[in-house]
């Protein structure tokens, strides 16, 4: 069965700090993974998508890492701010025909405090 | 704003109430998609239309109904729900179904059943 396993599942950080978020899955045959930020009361807007050769992908503060050997990746959140409060989804596609097979992560919380 | 808008974004309805959700894209994408967010759940993948034809449907009840009369534009028409199916319903576009592929989403509706 494909999963998705996200941790922790908050956590609270002082604004300026750095923080990682990781996601593990058993998703096969793996095509793409996703981070996803969901502000409160908003839908998911893409941080980055990774397919199967990329190893590190930024945008912006978010840098996320992908090891296909042992299906994990990370989301590092460089000097935080408030409006990093959110909630971080990572969804990884099994590839089906090019068809969009996802399976989703329960997501971390992230609060930033002042 | 992300090109995809969701109205209402709150309801509430009884058991025995029929209401529709609407979503509208304005990114000329031909992929849409309805996906359910409980609290503490990921969320789920309802229904995906690419060019106005649905291509999945992932073991949803009927009581839900899509409807896509155009790329542009997705409904979600409900009936005799049941207080479970109080959620965050979401809906997104992206420009083809084929994966890998970045998808839009709308704010959401807020489905409260009594």
């Amino acid at each position: 069965k494909n999963q998705v396993e996200q941790s922790p599942q908050s956590l609270i950080i002082l604004e300026g700090k750095n923080c990682t978020l990781q996601c593990n899955y058993t998703v096969s045959p793996f095509s793409n993974l996703r981070w996803y930020k969901q502000d409160t009361g908003r839908g998911p807007v893409s941080l980055t998508i990774m397919t199967f050769s990329e190893n590190t992908k930024s945008n912006g503060r978010y840098t996320a890492t992908l090891d296909a050997d042992t299906k994990q990746s990370s989301l590092h959140i460089t000097a935080s701010q408030l409006s990093d409060s959110a909630s971080y989804i990572c969804v990884v596609s099994a590839n089906s025909g090019g068809s969009y097979i996802p399976t989703f992560g329960r997501g971390t919380s992230l609060i930033v405090h002042p | 704003e992300t090109g995809v808008t969701q109205t209402p974004r709150h309801l509430v309805m009884g058991m025995t109430n029929k209401k529709s959700l609407k979503c509208e894209q304005h990114l000329g994408h031909n992929a849409m998609y309805w996906y359910k967010q409980s609290a503490k759940k990921p969320l789920e993948l309802m229904f995906v239309y690419s060019l106005e034809e649905r291509v999945e449907n992932n073991s949803v009840p009927s009581r839900f109904s899509p409807e896509c009369p155009n790329s542009s534009h997705l409904f979600l028409h409900l009936h005799t729900l049941q207080p479970e199916d109080s959620a965050l319903y979401l809906c997104a576009s992206s420009q083809e179904r084929a994966d890998p592929t970045i998808q839009y989403f709308g704010a959401g509706t807020r489905l409260s059943v009594l």
